[in-house]
């Protein structure tokens, strides 16, 4: 089974800060994955399909990159309305596996 | 616009069943693949099961394999998930969910999510 690993456990920063999030597979995953935003309370909102396809609607400050098995979402100047945990996920095989998540607050 | 609108969860003792649903509309159901997520309190996403296009091809994590089965009936538009041997870690809310082409693994569309609390 494939696992994903991601770093850091969590971030705080500030408005306008940059912010990268790294997303791991313990084996290839070709493009199979993507990345989500869940704010308390909500469902997980699909920010990037196969690793750097930006969803309709998700802002230009999102973005998404791969190289080999390390993935990362970058948010390119923070807002407040970043604030929630992202999720990596595994498309490539199954079982699916998700990421631990990466809890992003701002200062 | 796309919905998907999850019930039958409640307040179950461990080793009882449970069976949730997940009713569809907006898009041609019989067409995508449809997958439950899980989220334990306070814990991050769990994949549980996926059901193909038919029905007759389904994966499962191993944690639920050969107590969870999930299907669908494509002409009601509608997917389940039928639960046994039900155990205090299954306590989650389930999120069913559809990928965002029908040849995608990427899930775009999500309901709001149905509790599901194993508990003597």
């Amino acid at each position: 089974d494939i696992q994903m690993t991601q770093s850091p456990s969590s971030v705080s920063a500030s408005v306008g800060d940059r912010v990268v999030i790294t997303c791991r597979a313990t084996q290839d995953i070709t493009s199979w994955l993507a990345w989500y935003q869940q704010k308390p309370g909500k469902a997980p909102k699909l920010l990037i399909s196969a690793a750097s396809s930006l969803q309709n609607g998700v802002p230009s400050r999102f973005s998404g990159s791969a190289s080999g098995t390390h993935f990362t979402l970058t948010i390119s100047s923070l807002q407040p309305e970043d604030s929630g945990t992202y999720y990596c996920q595994q498309g490539h095989s199954f079982p699916f596996s998700f990421g631990p998540g990466t809890k992003v607050d701002i200062k | 616009e796309v919905q998907l609108l999850e019930s039958g969860g409640g307040l179950v003792q461990p080793g009882g069943s449970l069976r949730l649903s997940c009713a569809a509309s907006g898009f041609t159901f019989s067409t995508y693949a449809m997958t439950w997520v899980r989220q334990a309190p306070g814990k991050g996403l769990e994949w549980v099961s996926t059901v193909s296009t038919s029905g007759v091809t389904t994966y499962y994590a191993d944690s639920v394999k050969g107590l969870f089965t999930i299907s669908r009936d494509n002409s009601k538009n509608t997917m389940f998930l039928q639960m046994n041997s039900l155990r205090v870690e299954d306590t989650a809310m389930y999120y069913c969910a559809k990928a965002y082409t029908p040849s995608s693994r990427a899930f775009d569309s999500w309901g709001h999510g149905i509790l599901v609390t194993v508990s003597s």
